[in-house]
């Protein structure tokens, strides 16, 4: 089993482009999330998805649009990408039931943009 | 609101030296606490939650709701130990949500 995959690894963009980051789970967990890392700033949670059909805003939305595209697959979009999101992106899966359950993250993509 | 905090950006302890990485959260609930590592070129993965009450690669962590703090404990630190650290909250509601404190880069010298 790969877990959760994340593609691209890296990915550098000129302001004003636009772009999909990708995520895949095949651990069958209801809840995915979208995370951007910062330096001094941790990881803060932008979107995610508690279930296949529904999607919810987290701390820092602006600027990013996602899909559920099904139980599997959890899509970030760059409409207009810039400078300030360049960052390292981690996506991260959860079984939907049960208390204290990890979530599960991906490797990350490293996102520059110039 | 809910918030976590970890002071410490950056923690340099010398090899088989206790290890302290210090968590405060500020949550009107019950609160659900986990740690997470990250170590070089990795994924970020579990390292404990406060519930298990477990050790982990030698690390103990002990809620302690009159300080509200969950602080990171390890009594020799080894040189694998070096990573970055992040102290987790769960969110009230909904969604399962994680609030993230900033991290603390750990570094154990030899």
């Amino acid at each position: 089993n790969a877990g959760v995959t994340q593609t691209p690894k890296f990915q550098v963009l000129k302001t004003g482009q636009s772009m999909t980051l990708q995520c895949a789970q095949d651990m069958n967990h209801n809840s995915m999330y979208w995370y951007r890392q910062d330096p001094g700033m941790g990881l803060r949670l932008i979107y995610y998805s508690a279930s296949e059909g529904t999607t919810d805003k987290g701390e820092v939305p602006n600027g990013y649009n996602v899909s559920r595209l099904n139980k599997r697959e959890f899509s970030l979009r760059l409409e207009s990408a810039a400078p300030s999101q360049t960052s390292v992106y981690f996506c991260a899966t959860r079984p939907g039931q049960g208390a204290w359950r990890e979530q599960f993250f991906g490797p990350g993509t490293r996102l520059t943009v110039l | 609101a809910q918030r976590v905090t970890q002071p410490e950006k950056l923690l340099s302890v010398f090899k088989g030296a206790p290890v302290e990485l210090k968590c405060n959260y500020s949550y009107s609930g019950s609160p659900e606490l986990f740690w997470y590592v990250q170590y070089s070129r990795q994924r970020l993965q579990l390292l404990l939650r406060h519930i298990s009450r477990e050790s982990i690669k030698g690390f103990t962590a002990d809620l302690n709701k009159g300080e509200t703090s969950f602080h990171l404990k390890k009594p020799f630190a080894q040189e694998e130990d070096s990573a970055m650290y992040y102290c987790a909250l769960k969110h009230q509601g909904g969604g399962n949500k994680l609030t993230f404190g900033t991290g603390t880069q750990l570094k154990v010298e030899l």
